[in-house]
């Protein structure tokens, strides 16, 4: 299995400002993912992030909103910019084990904006 | 496209009783099938999953889940629950070779003593 840290666990922001999402891997993995789990519903997927290529985003996310690093390997962040409080979520990263076909979840960042 | 649908909202049982949580996917290509549980204020931990084999496949915690694919269904079962049991569930489905998770709406287990 793997051990996916998320920091910060929780905040709250005020509208406009900015926060930038860490997640630490404790090994090295192709792809990373950033999913959304607004109150009381399901996940969903924000994009995809790879290492040495741009973050692949899904319908309705875009980059200016969502700007997502992948600097190497075990590391990546996601920052949701220019916040109102619509982005009042949980927000998860994963890592994929390719040997495993299975996506591990970090504990979530929960995110209120004012 | 695929998708993924969990066919309870809300499930309440008893403890020591069994429960079964009802998981329907569609997809015109073969897919991998999961069964995730989020306790409260935690993130998603795995509870089982269906790649391929055996269609009877065996989680932590004494979850079970059967992959039934002339009924496209991954019905999750547990014999006796627990109070700890008391979380959300997710099913979710990946088409091979692509890696992306697709969830369902997700299942609320509450158990009562």
């Amino acid at each position: 299995s793997a051990v996916i840290s998320q920091k910060p666990s929780r905040d709250i922001c005020q509208r406009g400002t900015s926060l930038t999402i860490q997640c630490q891997v404790d090994s090295q993995v192709t792809m990373m993912f950033w999913y959304r789990q607004q109150p009381g519903q399901s996940l969903t997927l924000i994009a995809t992030a790879n290492q040495g290529s741009e973050a692949t985003y899904e319908s309705g996310f875009v980059i200016d909103k969502f700007p997502i690093s992948r600097p190497n390997l075990t590391f990546s962040t996601l920052t949701v910019s220019n916040m109102s409080p619509e982005d009042s979520s949980i927000y998860l990263c994963s890592a994929y084990w390719t040997g495993e076909n299975i996506q591990y979840f970090g504990a979530g960042t929960r995110l209120s904006v004012l | 496209a695929q998708s993924v649908t969990q066919l309870d909202s809300q499930v309440p049982v008893f403890e020591e009783a069994p429960v079964e949580l009802r998981c329907n996917y569609s997809s015109s290509v073969s897919v991998y099938l999961f069964w995730y549980v989020q306790y409260p204020n935690q993130g998603l931990q795995l509870l089982l999953k269906y790649l391929s084999g055996s269609t009877l496949v065996k989680g932590i915690n004494g979850f079970e889940a059967e992959f039934n694919k002339s009924q496209t269904s991954f019905h999750l079962r547990k014999p006796s629950v627990h109070i700890s049991d008391t979380a959300e569930y997710f099913c979710a489905v990946m088409i091979s070779n692509d890696y992306k998770l697709s969830f369902g709406a997700g299942t609320t287990v509450t158990v009562r003593a």
